[in-house]
């Protein structure tokens, strides 16, 4: 079946470094691809999608790109900053509900 | 903006209990998932529904049912509570077509004693 597979944090990284989140999927025909963010004490919220191969989804800074020939979405950001500091999930909707992955921790300290 | 509205944030229950968390969305949604966020295991589905009076089993529907007699509203019933269903639970909606995204609750804390 489909899954989702994103590296193991947690991640702790200085302010204003350079983060990447690695998620890697397996899946049937074309599905769509997402980061969601889940910041301390909240639900989960879109931060950014992509709907076919190629397409670059980006939201406050960050940015993914579907890349097909490595079934990859890996989440970028140029510069965090302590207000980044949450969980983030990779997720893919191909023929099912949303497959999630289980999430990296990120903690960006001043 | 879209809200989905969990009835608790924080619930402690005892073992054996029947246990009901309630979910509320004003989007006239006609998709509504329950989950389970453990940490290490991420979000696994319990159940959703796509219809009034629809429901399908998630990945982990074991020890859990649900209800949807109105669209807006989709309930979690635990029969019999038990420690390990000790979690945070998650609700979400979407509509049926188009990007599928999905919005989420805040969460209900369950404590099972």
């Amino acid at each position: 079946g489909d899954s989702v597979t994103q590296m193991e944090g947690p991640v702790t990284l200085s302010e204003e470094a350079f983060l990447t989140i690695n998620c890697t999927y397996t899946a049937t025909g074309y599905p769509s691809l997402f980061w969601y963010v889940q910041y301390p004490g909240e639900g989960l919220q879109l931060l950014l999608k992509a709907t076919k191969a190629d397409d670059k989804g980006s939201n406050k800074g960050f940015e993914a790109t579907y890349r097909k020939e490595t079934t990859s979405f890996h989440l970028e950001k140029g510069s965090v900053q302590v207000s980044d500091s949450a969980v983030y999930f990779c997720a893919l909707r191909g023929n099912t509900p949303l497959v999630f992955g289980k999430g990296t921790r990120l903690s960006v300290i001043a | 903006d879209v809200k989905v509205t969990q009835s608790s944030r924080y619930l402690v229950k005892r073992t054996g209990e029947k246990v009901f968390l309630e979910c509320v969305q004003d989007m006239d949604h006609e998709n509504m998932f329950w989950y389970r966020q453990d940490p290490g295991l991420g979000l696994r589905l319990i159940y959703f529904s796509y219809d009034v009076k629809m429901k399908e089993k998630g990945d982990i529907p074991e020890g859990y049912s649900v209800s949807r007699e109105k669209k807006e509203r989709f309930s979690l019933i635990l029969e019999s509570a038990s420690t390990n269903q000790t979690s945070m639970y998650l609700c979400a909606s979407s509509f049926a077509t188009g990007k599928n995204i999905q919005y989420f609750g805040a969460g209900t804390r369950l404590s099972v004693l």
